[in-house]
């Protein structure tokens, strides 16, 4: 079975501070995606990585910066935590083309304070 | 802008009842993927189905199926004889390239015994 692990199933950090949220998948794929996930506002895409060291942004990169420097590791940074960032964040892989079945983490959930 | 809205923020239905969820999309892209994954409470997102917008037959994976008009830009979902572990939230996304996935606000879906 695919799995991607998510390092943490629950954050609480203080406003400012820099935070770290860590993906590895274990299948060898070659797309990641960081996602923020609230109530009535669905998956929102924050940035996407196609291979090691590439990257680009997605709709609400703002705030927010990324970091693959290994294939099955994606980190999703953000600079200077604020308590508009407090939600659940959804890590995901799948293979390269755009068919293919994306395979999601458990899922992070932060609070900002 | 690429976007995919579900109309139907909550169901219900009966135990092996049928129940359809809406989702109506948009791309400029010529070549695009639709997607339902489903997130039981507490437990990791998963797929569902997916339909390929090049081809015309409808999807069906044993009891789910999607009814896929292109023209209308609608990819609903039907679910036959319904069972209490359908229960969970059901997202519709539309994928267009590797990165460029965009989900809908969600469709929570309870089913009664």
């Amino acid at each position: 079975d695919v799995k991607v692990t998510q390092s943490s199933r629950y954050l609480v950090k203080r406003t400012g501070e820099k935070v770290f949220l860590e993906c590895v998948q274990d299948m060898d794929h070659e797309n990641m995606f960081w996602y923020r996930q609230d109530p009535g506002l669905g998956l929102r895409l924050i940035y996407f990585s196609y291979d090691v060291k590439m990257k680009e942004k997605g709709d609400i990169p703002e705030g927010y910066s990324v970091s693959r420097e290994k294939k099955e590791r994606f980190s999703l940074i953000l600079e200077s935590a604020s308590t508009n960032q407090t939600s659940m964040y959804l890590c995901a892989s799948s293979l390269g083309h755009m068919s293919t079945e994306a395979f999601f983490g458990q899922g992070t959930r932060l609070t900002v304070v | 802008a690429q976007t995919v809205t579900q109309s139907q923020p909550e169901m219900s239905v009966q135990e092996a009842e049928t129940v359809t969820l809406s989702c109506t999309y948009d791309t400029s892209e010529n070549n695009y993927y639709l997607f339902w994954y489903k997130q039981p409470p507490s437990r990791q997102m998963i797929l569902v189905i997916r339909q390929e917008a090049y081809k015309q037959q409808n999807a069906t994976e044993n009891r789910f199926s999607v009814n896929f008009q292109k023209a209308a830009k609608s990819f609903s979902l039907k679910i036959s004889d319904s069972q209490l572990g359908d229960t969970a939230m059901y997202f519709c996304a539309c994928y267009a390239n590797a990165g460029k996935s965009t989900f809908g606000d969600g469709t929570t879906l309870t089913v009664k015994p």
